[in-house]
């Protein structure tokens, strides 16, 4: 059965930039036959899709966010990464990384992780 | 604001029936697969209707999903205490994936 961990800080000061990996555990990631994607829930709102990558590092993002985002993928770690810039309180959110089997069908997710943006 | 809209809330009584709305467009619904995604509270999402109204292994076939043009649709039959959860749709969108805003269902 796949597993999803979240991994990062969970403070981020303003302008700085926002790194979080997940690692995967039951599958595997340089098998290509799933995208690995990161999503974001701010508290008591909805989910927004930030973006997914590809083993090849192939990636799709969400157009509001895709001039900060940038998502990565290390298939010797079995792990996939999202690097989010100049970061606000805004960005402050709960962030979760899922096996994506095709478009918007998101199969596994992780716990998710909370990040806080704040000086 | 969601791309797709859904009703903020929803309520019913155990045993009734409920539906739930999703709101979208032709680049979206309309031309591509909707997924509905139950979250109860404190965790993550769980898919809950695949490829607009298929049911995963293991979800209950009171949930059923369907579509008309651009707008989609969840049901839930048989209301139990332990649907009491907030649901979103998803669709992909011209390269990239949308949610609606979700919908808290109470049971009462």
């Amino acid at each position: 059965q796949v597993q999803l961990q979240e991994s990062g800080p969970g403070l981020v000061k303003p302008s700085q930039t926002l790194s979080l990996t997940c690692t995967v555990s039951g599958d595997s990631i340089s098998s290509g036959s799933h995208y690995w994607s990161w999503i974001r829930q701010p508290a008591g709102k909805g989910l927004e899709w930030i973006g997914r990558v590809y083993s090849s590092g192939s990636t799709n993002y969400n157009p509001s966010l895709k001039s900060r985002v940038t998502i990565s993928v290390d298939t010797s770690k079995n792990q996939f990464s999202l690097k989010l810039r100049s970061v606000t309180a805004a960005d402050t959110a709960v962030y979760y990384c899922a096996r994506e089997k095709s478009a918007a069908m998101l199969l596994s997710w992780g716990q998710g992780t909370l990040v806080t943006v704040s000086s | 604001q969601s791309v797709l809209a859904q009703p903020p809330s929803a309520s019913g009584t155990p045993g009734q029936r409920v539906t739930i709305s999703c709101s979208g467009s032709s680049s979206n619904v309309g031309t591509n697969y909707v997924y509905w995604y139950q979250q109860l509270p404190g965790t993550a999402p769980k898919l809950l209707i695949s490829k607009t109204d298929q049911r995963p292994s293991g979800v209950p076939d009171r949930f059923s999903g369907s579509k008309s043009g651009t707008s989609a649709s969840l049901a839930i039959s048989g209301l139990r205490s332990e649907d009491e959860a907030d649901y979103y749709c998803a669709a992909w969108d011209d390269s990239h994936v949308v949610f609606g805003g979700g919908t808290k269902l109470t049971v009462l």
